[in-house]
């Protein structure tokens, strides 16, 4: 079973902010967050990941709880392009061999 | 750089049959990893393969099975395929700590 958390679906207004939440209770200390977003007819792409301290990228940016329990993935600004199904994921930072395990994510809709 | 390719694109196959599908992971990465995305639903882990050797096996049946070569290049063969084998066929190859997972576009089966 998926170890997070995630709301199935969410809307956005074109240009404006997303935030994407992310429910991990069961966290252990060497796992990292990771964002990966699956658009229409494509395989699933990175977009973020971080392990205690806010991160930010081109594509987004991750804010991570205190105590690391939730996490929430922010598009400043989303398009149309960013339409697309949101994966939250906990990865093992020290075991190589930790196999992805994918919930259903949540659907994000943008409204031009 | 091409990144992560595989073939063929789409695939449609008779129940019973076997099928090999193919990856070519990005330039650079040795560690391929394949999942089963059946529609609406999150990608499942199937098995990673490093060194040439299957490192992690997914909760699939040994109808399914893989190889990896020399080039890091990898495929997928399954067996007596059943109609719940139809699905999209992703592989990803990684290569770092805490390693970020680069997706190919997907192989589609079909089993009639």
């Amino acid at each position: 079973d998926a170890k997070t958390t995630q709301p199935n679906s969410m809307e956005s207004n074109e240009e404006e902010p997303v935030h994407l939440p992310c429910n991990h209770s069961t966290i252990s200390g060497t796992d990292y967050i990771h964002w990966y977003r699956q658009l229409p007819s494509q395989g699933p792409e990175y977009v973020i990941h971080g392990l205690t301290s806010n991160v930010n990228n081109r594509m987004a940016s991750l804010a991570i709880a205190e105590d690391r329990k939730s996490s929430t993935l922010i598009l400043h600004r989303a398009t149309l392009r960013d339409a697309a199904v949101y994966y939250c994921i906990l990865r093992d930072g020290v075991n190589r061999d930790d196999k992805i395990i994918f919930g259903k994510g949540t659907r994000l809709h943008i409204l031009p | 750089d091409a990144g992560v390719t595989q073939s063929p694109t789409h695939l449609i196959k008779t129940r019973g049959q076997q099928v090999t599908l193919r990856c070519s992971p990005k330039s650079g990465h040795d560690t391929v990893s394949w999942y089963q995305q059946a529609l609406g639903q999150g990608p499942q882990f199937i098995f990673q393969y490093y060194e040439e050797e299957e490192r992690q096996r997914g909760n699939f049946p040994d109808r399914f099975s893989g190889h990896q070569f020399p080039n890091y290049s990898s495929e997928l063969n399954v067996n007596a395929l059943l109609l719940g084998d139809s699905a999209l066929y992703l592989c990803a190859s990684s290569l770092d700590l805490p390693y970020e997972q680069y997706f190919g576009p997907g192989t589609r089966l079909t089993v009639t």
